[in-house]
């Protein structure tokens, strides 16, 4: 019955650096999503995977962000050489399929800062 | 392309008074329509849906929303606020993506504060 995990929650790392942010979905969901939260953008669609089928990407706004998704379950974002401009909130969502009107079941974030 | 507007970055009510909360959306075929809430430093929650069956839709925390094809709105009501209902709230279309799944398109949300 557990929910959407993140880890971490809160991740400080420097200018250049790369990071690597993880998801949990919920057992089953075979729908997963990465959203960004940062205050001049706003919740942003970044990615999304639907079982084993390749990613929609068209949201990941650089070539410095990546993804994968292991066993059609936990997912793991990645940023390279990172900037401060990516410092915002990454939620990761899940959901039991893909159709328009699934509800999507969000986890905590992980908050990123970039010094 | 569907999107959404929320009107106004901070409602302001007294605890007890009606909470307003407002969402127009654009879309060219029937929407799938979203309020979510999101607590402080945590993630979102969804409120209540709308899936083209009843226009009047009842969320939780006493939450409810009108789909009025008309006015292209989907505004967040709750008769009586609560202390607790302080949070901030995103309005969210259901849109298609480029193979064919569904991404949530959000508004810029709205703070509600509630003031004793």
């Amino acid at each position: 019955g557990a929910g959407v995990s993140q880890s971490p929650s809160n991740k400080v790392t420097e200018k250049g650096k790369d990071v690597e942010l993880r998801c949990d979905p919920i057992s089953g969901h075979t729908a997963l999503y990465w959203y960004r939260q940062s205050l001049g953008q706003g919740l942003e669609f970044l990615i999304y995977f639907q079982g084993n089928s390749a990613p929609d990407k068209s949201g990941l706004p650089s070539d410095r962000f990546s993804a994968e998704r292991t066993g059609g379950s936990v997912s793991t974002l990645t940023i390279q050489r990172t900037q401060q401009e990516d410092s915002a909130v990454y939620l990761c969502a899940s959901s039991p399929d893909r159709g328009g009107a699934e509800t999507q079941y969000f986890g905590p974030g992980t908050r990123l800062l970039v010094l | 392309a569907q999107s959404v507007t929320q009107l106004g970055s901070h409602v302001s009510v007294s605890e007890g008074a009606l909470v307003l909360l407002r969402c127009n959306y654009s879309s060219s075929v029937p929407p799938y329509l979203f309020w979510y809430v999101q607590y402080p430093n945590q993630g979102l929650q969804l409120l209540l849906k709308y899936t083209s069956a009843a226009t009047l839709v009842k969320g939780i925390n006493g939450f409810e929303a009108e789909f009025k094809k008309s006015e292209t709105s989907f505004h967040l009501t709750k008769p009586s606020a609560h202390m607790s209902d302080a949070a901030e709230y995103f309005c969210a279309v259901s849109t298609p993506g480029n193979t064919g799944f569904q991404k949530l398109v959000f508004g810029t949300g709205t703070r509600l504060l509630v003031s004793p």
